[in-house]
Formats: structure tokens, C-alpha cells, sequence
């Protein structure tokens, strides 16, 4: 089983939709969660960590489901420039582990 | 805001030839990384560096690698012998803490060894 496990998409979606992604994990051991988003041939940048209780930033909602280890993140009303890729990172010790990423492109 | 740089932002090599990828990280940050991404696949760990030594390595790491922080602002990643292989766009990453804390990239070098 892969480490860290993301659908590659592409989701495509209207602008205004809602759409959510999510990431599965191996590690139980895992402590730290967090999404990046990468634009095509940039680096990743961070979107928001990931926090047991759930979090909310603006329109980005992260969840954690320890015991299924999964994660996932929820963007309401879309916008064209959410365009990107969406990486999942787990880190159990010091080393971050990736996802390859779920792809979403927000239509007009 | 303070950010992370990368030089150069794009290196063609010879296959053999030596190259040295250059970083300064965020200056109150501790810890540094370098990662690699071969075009189309995902982001992937090389090597953590705190306190002046590596911390943490992976496979992908091997003897042509080595990484030193010559002074006190760069951080820089030597490939001693460039294979086909190694051609990717390379991230150094730094973070205040532990590579469980948050990490902030820099735009990256595009190596391509031909």
C-alpha cells in the first residue's frame, strides 16, 4: 500500500461548484497533516494544516479522520484560480511524505 | 515576506559533470530539506539537514549526493556525477521546526542532464 494515497483526477467543475478531495495514509504513527497547492511547474505552496478538530480558512475546509486515516478538503464556491494541483503531505517523524497530487480545473 | 531563493533557476549539464544547486533559506528557520520532482511524478524527500548535520536521508540519496551549509545563510545540494536520471526540478524547503512543522519552498532549480 502506498504511503500516501490521492486520486489524480482531473476533477473538473464548474466555477461555484463545491469539490472535495481526499487522501488516504499508511502511517498510523503519522502527527502532522497539511495541503499544498502546486501550479504547473511551480513549487508547492502551503494551503492550511490539517488539525484534529477540523479547520476552516475562507472558502478551504480540512478535515482528519484518524481512525480511517484519511484527510480531505473541501473548497466551496470554486474560482478559476483554484486551479491547481492539490498535494496531501503526512509526516510521522521528521520525514514529509507526499501525495502525486488530485488535479482540479474550475471552468467558466 | 520573507521567502526562500533557489540559484539558478534552470541548469543543463553533461551527463558525469558536477553540479551545485544553491539555496538561501528563511533566516530564522532551523531546518532544511531538499526535495526532487521528476517531471509528471510526485514531490519527493532527499534529505533534512539540522544543526549542521543531515538528519534525515532517503534511498534516493546516495553517495553522489552531499548537501553543506557553507556559511550562514546558504544551503547548498552537490550532485557529484549527473546521471540522465537526475534531471528534475529540485526544491529546497526550510521550516522553524521539525519536518512535522510547516515548510516553505523555494521556486526551485530545473536541472536537465543530457
Amino acid at each position: 500500500r502506498k504511503e500516501v494515497e490521492q486520486d489524480p483526477g482531473p476533477f473538473n467543475v464548474p466555477e461555484g461548484a463545491t469539490v472535495a478531495f481526499n487522501c488516504t495514509y499508511s502511517n498510523s504513527a503519522s502527527q502532522s497533516f497539511f495541503w499544498y497547492r502546486q501550479d504547473c511547474r511551480k513549487e508547492p505552496k502551503l494551503l492550511m494544516s490539517v488539525y484534529s478538530s477540523g479547520n476552516e480558512d475562507g472558502r478551504f475546509t480540512a478535515q482528519l479522520n484518524r481512525a480511517s486515516q484519511y484527510i480531505s478538503l473541501l473548497i466551496r464556491d470554486s474560482k478559476l484560480s483554484d486551479s491547481a494541483t492539490y498535494l496531501c503531505v503526512v509526516a510521522g517523524s521528521y520525514i514529509p511524505t507526499f501525495g502525486r497530487g488530485t488535479s482540479l480545473i474550475v471552468h467558466p | 515576506e520573507p521567502e526562500v531563493t533557489q540559484t539558478p533557476s534552470h541548469q543543463v549539464t553533461q551527463m558525469g559533470q558536477e553540479v551545485i544547486l544553491r539555496c538561501v533559506p528563511i533566516s530564522n528557520h532551523l531546518y532544511f530539506y531538499w526535495y526532487r520532482q521528476i517531471l509528471g511524478q510526485k514531490v519527493e524527500f532527499l534529505v533534512s539537514f539540522y544543526n549542521n548535520e543531515i538528519s534525515e536521508k532517503s534511498e534516493i540519496f546516495d553517495d553522489q549526493f552531499s548537501v553543506e551549509r557553507p556559511d550562514g545563510s546558504n544551503f547548498t545540494l552537490k550532485i557529484r556525477s549527473t546521471k540522465l536520471e537526475d534531471s528534475a526540478m529540485y526544491f529546497c524547503a526550510s521550516s522553524e521546526a521539525s519536518g512535522r512543522e510547516t515548510q516553505y519552498f523555494g521556486p526551485g532549480t530545473r536541472l536537465l542532464v543530457l
